[in-house]
C-alpha cells in the first residue's frame, strides 16, 4: 500500500500569514493514464471532510483561491496564501492513483496562534 | 443540491452486526462509484470500501474483508454497508462519499458506530 506522510502534523499560524503543508507518498502517484490523483481535504471541527483540491492542483467549486495545490511524483504541497479564522481544522492528503486501497496522510492540524 | 444522509449507526457488542444506509439526492445515483470512509475517535480518515455503478465490482480495506459487505440499490438511491463480526476497533464515524476523479467530492455527515461490551 502507498504510505502518505504529511508534515508538519501541527501548524500554528498567525491570521493573515501564509501556511504550507507537505505530503509525500511512498511511490510516484502518476497513474498509467498520465494523471496524478492526489487530493486535499479540509475537516473543520465537528464537520465531515470537504474536498479542496483534486488531481494535485484543481480547486473545487466554492473553494477560495487562497488555497492552492502543487507538486508532482511523490512530493506535494497545499498552500494557503493568507490564513483566515475559518481555515482552522485538520487537513488531509489522499492518493487515489494506486487504489485499492485509497490511503490518507495522518492529517495536519492548523490552528491560529 | 447534493445530499448524502447516513443512518443505522449505534451501540453494538463485539461480534454483533449493523447495517448502515446512505440515501442520496441531487445527482443521478446510478452514475458514480460510491464509497464508505471511517474515522475513529480522535483519529484520521480510513477508506473502507468502494462499489461500482451496478454493484459488480467491490473493494475493501484488508481489515474488513470477509466481515463487511458494500451494496447499493440504484432504484432507491441508496448505498449500504453490512457490518458483521464487529470489533472494538471498528468504532468510528462512518461516512458515505461519492467517487469523482479517484477522489471523494461529496460526503455525508456520518453515522457513529460504537462497538463495546
Amino acid at each position: 500500500d502507498v504510505v502518505m506522510t504529511q508534515s508538519p502534523l501541527s501548524l500554528p499560524v498567525t491570521l493573515g500569514q501564509p501556511a504550507s503543508i507537505s505530503c509525500r507518498s511512498s511511490r510516484s502517484l502518476v497513474r498509467s493514464d498520465g494523471n496524478t490523483y492526489l487530493t486535499w481535504f479540509q475537516q473543520r471541527p465537528g464537520q465531515p471532510p470537504r474536498r479542496l483540491i483534486y488531481k494535485v492542483s484543481n480547486r473545487d467549486s466554492g473553494v477560495p483561491d487562497r488555497f492552492s495545490g502543487s507538486g508532482s511524483g511523490t512530493d506535494f504541497t497545499l498552500k494557503i496564501s493568507r490564513v483566515e479564522a475559518d481555515d482552522v481544522g485538520v487537513y488531509y492528503c489522499m492518493q487515489g492513483t494506486h487504489w485499492p486501497p485509497y490511503t490518507f496522510g495522518q492529517g495536519t492540524k492548523l490552528e491560529i496562534k | 443540491e447534493v445530499q448524502l444522509v447516513e443512518s443505522g449507526g449505534g451501540l453494538v457488542q463485539p461480534g454483533g452486526s449493523l447495517r448502515l444506509s446512505c440515501v442520496v439526492s441531487g445527482f443521478t445515483f446510478s452514475s458514480p462509484w460510491m464509497n464508505w470512509v471511517r474515522q475513529g475517535p480522535d483519529k484520521g480518515l480510513e477508506w473502507v470500501a468502494t462499489i461500482n455503478q451496478d454493484g459488480s465490482q467491490k473493494s475493501y480495506v484488508d481489515s474488513v474483508k470477509g466481515r463487511f459487505t458494500i451494496s447499493r440499490d440504484n432504484a432507491k438511491n441508496s448505498l449500504y454497508l453490512q457490518m458483521n463480526s464487529l470489533r472494538v476497533e471498528d468504532t468510528a464515524v462512518y461516512y458515505c462519499a461519492r467517487d469523482n476523479y479517484y477522489s471523494f467530492d461529496y460526503w455525508g455527515l456520518g453515522t457513529l458506530v460504537t462497538v463495546s461490551s
